[in-house]
Formats: C-alpha cells, structure tokens, sequence
C-alpha cells in the first residue's frame, strides 16, 4: 500500500524556518517524481514545488522562490522542504504528492503556522 | 502562469441528480487537465487525469471532457459521498495551477 506521512510542521515566528518530511512506503520512491503542495485555511489547493526521481531538476512556485528548497533522500525514501524566512502568508496544510505533472497519492498533511 | 477558472463555484443538488463543473484555463492547454475530490479534512483524491481518464478506482458515474481551454467535470447520478470540494488543474506547464474550486453541496 501507497503511503505518504508528513511530519515536521508547527508554530513558527515570522522571518523563522521550519523543515518538513514526507516518508514514503509501499512503492519505489526513487522512481517518482515528488511535488509540495499547500492549502491555506479555508483556501483552495497552491502548487509550491517540485523535484525529479534523481533530484536533479526542481521548480518552484514564484510565491517562495528563493526561501524554501526542495530536496529528497531516496536511501531513505524521504521527501524534504526547507522552508526559511516564513511569512503569514505561508501558513497552510502543507501536502507532499506524488508523481509529476498529476499526483495519484498525497500524504495527510501537516500544519505550518506562522504567527507571532 | 495559466490561469483555471472554474464555474459555479458552489452548486446545491440532489442524490440521483447531475451534477456538471466547468474549467478555463486561460491559454490552451491541450489534454493536460486532471480533476480532484476533497472532502473537509482529508488530502485530494485524483477522479480525473488527461482531461477524460477515469483513475483506477474511481466511479463510472464520474466523467471527464474537453481540451484546449474548455473542460468540464460530469457526475451521472449524484451519490451521498460525492458531496465534497472539486478542483480542476492544469498539467501544461511546469508551474502547474488549481482552478478555485467547486463545492457540490446538499440540497
């Protein structure tokens, strides 16, 4: 069985930085592209960011361009996104997904708020 | 980026009703759509890939159409689980994009 388990997400100040992880199981990670995805309260779905199998190409939402980075361990089947110089306006459930451009499984999420 | 419009952004219907959901993307965007299910709380669920793919798993009363700009979500006969948030999204480009969503909700 496909799963996707986020982890790593909470309360953070604005301006701070927090890194999420995705554990992947019940499939060969590293033949999967990987993408982030958020969704703020009562908001619709934001694409933030994408990475290949290898990890050699990755893209990103021009909304956290240049503050967060995607990454991925396939020795350990983990998903990663850095995220630094948080703002309100990233606060959301922060989903991985898997595959490139349609995404067949996606994680529960986990919560990323920025509040002071 | 390319921009998905979807319309209505609510609809109220029945159980056995049909229930249709439109999407705009702003520039054509071939056969690259996709459609999801959200319920309140959970993650999405892929219904519908490459504009007319039904996902393995997924009802036959769920139905997809369309290319270029114009695509459009079709449930035959609305069942008491179906009533959720969907989204369309555009597979064109690398920065891929949602439209707004359409909450199918009970009459």
């Amino acid at each position: 069985e496909v799963q996707l388990v986020e982890s790593g997400g909470g309360l953070v100040q604005p301006g701070g930085s927090l890194r999420l992880s995705c554990a992947a199981s019940g499939f060969t990670f590293s033949s999967y592209e990987m993408n982030w995805v958020r969704q703020a309260p009562g908001k619709g779905l934001e694409w933030v960011s994408y990475i290949s199998s290898s990890g050699s190409t990755v893209y990103y939402a021009d909304s956290v361009k240049g503050r967060f980075t995607i990454s991925r361990d396939n020795a350990k089947n983990s998903l990663y996104l850095q995220m630094n110089s948080l703002r309100a306006e990233d606060t959301a459930v922060y989903y991985c997904a898997r595959s490139g451009s349609y995404y067949d499984y996606w994680g529960q999420g986990t919560l990323v708020t920025v509040s002071s | 980026d390319i921009q998905m419009t979807q319309s209505p952004s609510s609809v109220s219907a029945s159980v056995g009703d049909r229930v249709t959901i439109t999407c705009r993307a702003s520039q054509g965007i071939s056969s690259w759509l996709a459609w999801y299910q959200q319920k309140p709380g959970k993650a999405p669920k892929l219904l519908i890939y490459a504009a007319s793919t039904l996902q393995s798993g997924v009802p036959s009363r769920f139905s997809g159409s369309g290319s270029g700009t114009d695509f459009t979500l079709t449930i035959s006969s609305l069942q008491p689980e179906d009533f959720a948030t969907y989204y369309c999204q555009q597979a064109n480009s690398f920065s891929l994009t949602f439209g707004g969503g359409t909450k199918v909700e009970i009459k």
